[in-house]
């Protein structure tokens, strides 16, 4: 099956600073998806790409579509305490979200 | 929309008990799934129901466990018996299926944190 792998695992920032992180794949997707889970909570979608190359923005979060199909990096710009929680990614080939792989998550704290 | 209703929030059993876990979808969506989240395995899909029918239970561990979806508005996962290595949070979502902007997107409950003793 396809595998994604996502780094950082984990990242430790103060509070104001930029963050970056990235999800690639051996096998191409037609759609890549970024969450974020709160602690006790579920994932919550945070950005949604559909085309390749495509560069979406929500706030001060980016997220791109790598134009190979096989990666998607998603960027916080100056980070507040609210950050903090786990970020995966997640590639979809087909047209069901049954055809979801999920990244192993990057946890992110935000230092004040 | 109140979003996809899961409960119990947290279960606390012992191992042989059975344990029932329930999930409301938000309604109009036609695909349900329930997944497992561990620190070592990540989330893991169990199964997929689409329009009320199971399509895909590749991923239900062993035959403890069994999922049913009597109706489009809720959903169990049952676990009978329980063992400790079945402790995890399990989170049941929804989605429309389609050919249009923003289908097939996953919106998760809050999951419910199973710990079998």
């Amino acid at each position: 099956g396809q595998q994604l792998n996502q780094s950082p695992q984990s990242m430790f920032i103060q509070e104001g600073e930029d963050v970056s992180m990235n999800c690639t794949s051996s096998s191409i997707f037609n759609t890549w998806l970024w969450y974020k889970q709160d602690p006790g909570e579920g994932p919550v979608l945070l950005i949604a790409l559909y085309k390749a190359g495509e560069l979406t923005s929500n706030g001060r979060l980016t997220a791109q579509f790598g134009i190979t199909r096989k990666d998607s990096f998603l960027n916080i710009s100056a980070s507040i305490p609210s950050d903090v929680g786990i970020y995966f990614c997640a590639g979809q080939l087909g047209g069901s979200a049954r055809q979801l792989t999920f990244g192993s998550g990057t946890q992110l704290t935000v230092l004040p | 929309d109140a979003g996809v209703i899961q409960s119990p929030r947290h279960e606390v059993t012992e191992m042989g008990q059975e344990v029932t876990l329930r999930c409301k979808p938000i309604s109009g969506h036609n695909s349900l799934f329930w997944y497992r989240q561990t620190m070592m395995r990540g989330l893991e899909l169990l199964i997929y129901f689409n329009n009320n029918v199971p399509i895909d239970d590749s991923g239900m561990p062993e035959d403890r466990f069994s999922a049913k979806m009597p109706n489009a508005s809720f959903s169990t996962l049952k676990i009978q018996p329980s063992e400790p290595r079945d402790s995890a949070v399990y989170f049941c979502a929804s989605s429309l299926t389609g050919r249009f902007s923003g289908a097939n997107v996953l919106t998760f409950g809050a999951g419910s944190r199973l710990t079998v003793l």
